[in-house]
This record gives structure tokens, C-alpha cells and sequence, in this order.
């Protein structure tokens, strides 16, 4: 099977920063994905990297390294707004892995 | 960008029931389309993959009889929960893919609850 993990919670003040990791053991790979998901609702596409390094998307920016299994999305001048869960996916084949989510917890 | 229309978006049946749910592309051709079921505070868990015109392909410990899925055309795929129970009572989730090497879009969701 698939392992993929993430910190279940996180808390931080509004404006500040905060990375959420994600380290994953898969039997392959072809990408990652990070989505954001409010309460009830469905996830939405948020990064997606394929090849090691940094991708960056106004606040939100999003790390790869393959050979450590290993991402992270940071999540800058945090907003209340950003109150949600952040799921970090591997796709093996065509097939999405999703971890269990983060969620963050933004305080004024 | 990319919509995928999901009905409905929750129902409430009765135990015994089946409940049938939709997933529709509005404004590409999927041809492919997965269905998740993720239960309070757990990840997604994906229960099937569809694809136009052929047979699901289910996930391990996924009774295929029990949740029945249709992709008649390239913008539809149902599921039915047949015989539904409490169990059942789930958040399911579609998502569409126009390429696989691409990206996928979710639909909003169906919140089941089986009384």
C-alpha cells in the first residue's frame, strides 16, 4: 500500500507563516499534489509538483524532493480564510494517494 | 477552468434503500472519473476507477456490487450505494480527469446519511 503522512493539526496567528511537511513511501510515483478543503466541501487544487525543488503561487508555494520522499507547502501572510484542511496526494500511476490532512488553524 | 457538477449534494435514505449520485464534467470530456468516499477527519479514499464505456475498476475491500458505478458517457459517471446502511453514511466525492497526465477536478460532494 501507500504511505503517506502529514501533521494532523497546526496553529498559527494571522500573518504569520507555516509549513506543512508530508513525507510519503509509495509504489511510485508521478507527482504530488496539495489541495485545500474546507469543512464539508471538496478539495481544490492548490500546487503540483513533479520534479525536485521550489514552486511558488502567490502566498502559497510548494517543495519537492524525491529522493528523500519528502514535500512541504508553506503557506505565507496567513489569512483567516485559510482556516481548512491541506492534503498532500502522491499520484502512482493515474491514481491519486491522498494523506490523512492537515488542518491548520489560523488565529487572529 | 475545469467544473465538475456533483448531485446530490446530500441526501438522507432510509437503511434498505439505494441512493444513486452523480458526477458530470459541464465543460470537458472526462475519461476518466474516480469516487472517494472520506469519512469525519479521515483522508480520501478512493473506492473506484471509471472509465467511459468499460467496466469500474474497485479498490481493494470495495464490495462492487454493493456500490455500483456507471460511466455511460464521456461527461457522466453514477454511483449507487445499493441496499444502503448506517455504515454507508459517508462523504463521497467524485473527480474527473480529461488526461490522466494532467490534473483532476473534484465535484463538491454528496453527504450520505443511512437511518
Amino acid at each position: 500500500g501507500q504511505n503517506i503522512d502529514q501533521p494532523t493539526e497546526m496553529t498559527a496567528t494571522e500573518g504569520a507563516i507555516v509549513q506543512i511537511n508530508c513525507t510519503y513511501q509509495t509504489s511510485g510515483f508521478n507527482g504530488l499534489f496539495w489541495y485545500q478543503q474546507h469543512a464539508g466541501e471538496a478539495p481544490t487544487f492548490l500546487s503540483y509538483n513533479v520534479l525536485d525543488g521550489l514552486e511558488e503561487k502567490g502566498r502559497f508555494s510548494s517543495f519537492l524532493s524525491r529522493s528523500k520522499g519528502y514535500s512541504y507547502l508553506l503557506l505565507k501572510e496567513l489569512q483567516m480564510k485559510d482556516s481548512a484542511s491541506y492534503l498532500c496526494a502522491v499520484r502512482v500511476d493515474y491514481k491519486l494517494s491522498f494523506g490523512a490532512g492537515t488542518t491548520v488553524t489560523v488565529r487572529a | 477552468g475545469a467544473v465538475v457538477s456533483q448531485h446530490p449534494s446530500r441526501v438522507i435514505c432510509k437503511s434498505g434503500t439505494s441512493v444513486k449520485i452523480e458526477c458530470r464534467s459541464l465543460d470537458f470530456q472526462a475519461t476518466t472519473m474516480f469516487w472517494y468516499r472520506q469519512f469525519p477527519k479521515q483522508s480520501l479514499m478512493l473506492m473506484a476507477t471509471s472509465n467511459e464505456g468499460s467496466k469500474a475498476t474497485y479498490e481493494q475491500g470495495v464490495e462492487k456490487d454493493k456500490f455500483l458505478i456507471n460511466h455511460a458517457s464521456l461527461t457522466l459517471s453514477t454511483l449507487t450505494v445499493t441496499s444502503a446502511h448506517p455504515e454507508d453514511s459517508s462523504f463521497y466525492i467524485c473527480s474527473a480527469s480529461e488526461d490522466r497526465d494532467y490534473g483532476y477536478t473534484f465535484g463538491s460532494g454528496t453527504r450520505l446519511t443511512v437511518v
